[in-house]
């Protein structure tokens, strides 16, 4: 089956610098690549998402990139705000699956003043 | 996401009880989802159904049950079979195309009394 890595675990940055997550599938047929938000004790929430037929997608200060050469994708932050500090989780779906995803471990995101 | 609704939202259990777990949707979604979130190991999932009557185990369906008599609705039962039922149970719908994102409820937490 899919297994999807995160890196880092946790990530410390300083308010108005970036912060960059990477993640890594291991099945070459997954196609749909969602990231969720998690704040404390709250639900998971879809921010961005990027389809295997795309290389890079953007949302105002939020950005994905895909390499499916390389079999990995990575959540770009810019200009980080205190609220963006929450654990981040990317996940990968595969085409044989239907709707299944495969979360990563999570990265908690701290951006300090 | 208000079109999901878990219920309760702390719930404790004592040894040998099986307690039960509820989630609604009135999106119209096809798909739900069960998943189990620890500290560190982000989300695992415990069963999902793509269709009423119909659903399938996810990577860590031991000790629990679920049904899916209605599409709206996708009750899990921790059974007393489960014995580290201690974790933040999450569940999620999601149309059945294959690029289409999960959405989550709020949220269960489950304790041992």
């Amino acid at each position: 089956g899919e297994n999807v890595e995160q890196h880092p675990s946790t990530l410390s940055v300083q308010e108005g610098d970036s912060a960059v997550i990477k993640c890594t599938y291991s099945d070459s047929a997954s196609n749909y690549f969602p990231w969720y938000k998690q704040e404390l004790g709250k639900r998971p929430q879809l921010i961005i998402d990027i389809r295997s037929n795309v290389g890079e997608k953007k949302d105002q200060r939020i950005a994905v990139t895909l390499n499916k050469t390389a079999k990995h994708f990575s959540l770009h932050i810019t200009e980080t705000q205190p609220e963006d500090s929450a654990v981040y989780f990317c996940a990968a779906r595969n085409t044989g699956t239907a709707s299944k995803l495969t979360f990563g471990t999570g990265t908690r995101l701290q951006v300090t003043l | 996401d208000g079109g999901i609704t878990q219920s309760p939202k702390y719930l404790f259990r004592k040894e040998g009880q099986n307690v039960t777990l509820s989630c609604e949707q009135n999106l119209n979604h096809d798909a739900m989802y069960w998943y189990r979130q620890d500290p560190g190991q982000g989300l695992r999932l415990i069963y999902y159904s793509q269709i009423v009557n119909d659903f399938q185990k996810g990577d860590i369906a031991e000790g629990y049950s679920v049904s899916r008599e209605k599409k709206e609705s996708f009750p899990l039962t921790v059974t007393s079979a489960q014995k580290n039922p201690t974790a933040f149970y999450l569940c999620a719908s999601s149309l059945l195309s294959r690029d289409q994102p999960q959405h989550f409820g709020d949220g269960t937490r489950l304790s041992i009394l």
